[in-house]
């Protein structure tokens, strides 16, 4: 059964850092790996996917990583805004998705 | 290009009464997802379902909850005799097949009085 770990459960950093949060998993046998940004009251929306033989992903200001092997990913925020304020959650996805408890990004300015 | 609709948003039940929850794929997904947010707690898997089809449920309570996803119009996640514990948000989600990219609406906010 696959559990998804997130830490820090909450990070508080002033505008213009550039932050990483962290995401692991227990099982290697992930179709995909996929960030979302969760705002208050709202859904999920996907950021960066990696297929299971990539290593990474580029959007804009964000970068994820992909490591198999260690079960693990990260998440990359280059230049941090008050605007990236939300709850960060990865999964990792068979067929579902298994989601970690998310980090909770706040961004003062 | 509609993304993924729900509704209703908000839904307010008293203990006993029956809740329906309404989820419209994006145009063109066929597959539909079920999530629940329990307060204070992650995102967990409900249901996976096609046109006509369940796939795989593993994630539903035993008991209660049921879906649907009919030939024609929406996804129904229906839960019977509410209890307060079945407070949540309750997310749907569609893909264009299997193993895609999910793409998920906004949420019902479901209370139980």
């Amino acid at each position: 059964k696959q559990e998804v770990t997130q830490i820090p459960a909450a990070l508080s950093v002033p505008e213009g850092e550039n932050l990483v949060l962290n995401c692991s998993f227990t099982d290697s046998a992930i179709y995909n790996l996929q960030w979302f940004r969760q705002d208050p009251g709202k859904g999920l929306t996907s950021l960066l996917l990696i297929q299971s033989s990539q290593r990474e992903q580029t959007s804009g200001r964000l970068n994820a990583s992909l490591d198999k092997s260690s079960g693990r990913s990260t998440l990359y925020i280059a230049a941090s805004q008050p605007g990236d304020s939300a709850t960060y959650l990865c999964s990792g996805s068979a067929r579902q998705l298994t989601f970690g408890s998310g980090t909770q990004l706040t961004v003062l300015p | 290009n509609a993304g993924v609709m729900q509704n209703p948003r908000h839904l307010v039940r008293r203990r006993g009464q029956e809740a329906r929850l309404r989820c419209s794929p994006m145009k063109g997904h066929s597959h539909v997802y079920w999530y629940r947010q329990l307060p204070e707690e992650g995102l967990k898997f409900m249901v996976y379902l096609q046109k006509e089809n369940i796939i795989d449920e593993s994630g539903m309570p035993k008991e209660r909850f049921s879906a649907e996803f009919p030939k024609e119009g929406p996804s129904i996640l229906r839960i019977q005799q509410v209890v307060r514990g079945d407070s949540a948000a309750y997310f749907c989600a569609s893909s264009p097949g299997d193993l895609q990219p999910q793409h998920f609406g906004d949420g019902t906010r479901l209370s139980i009085l």
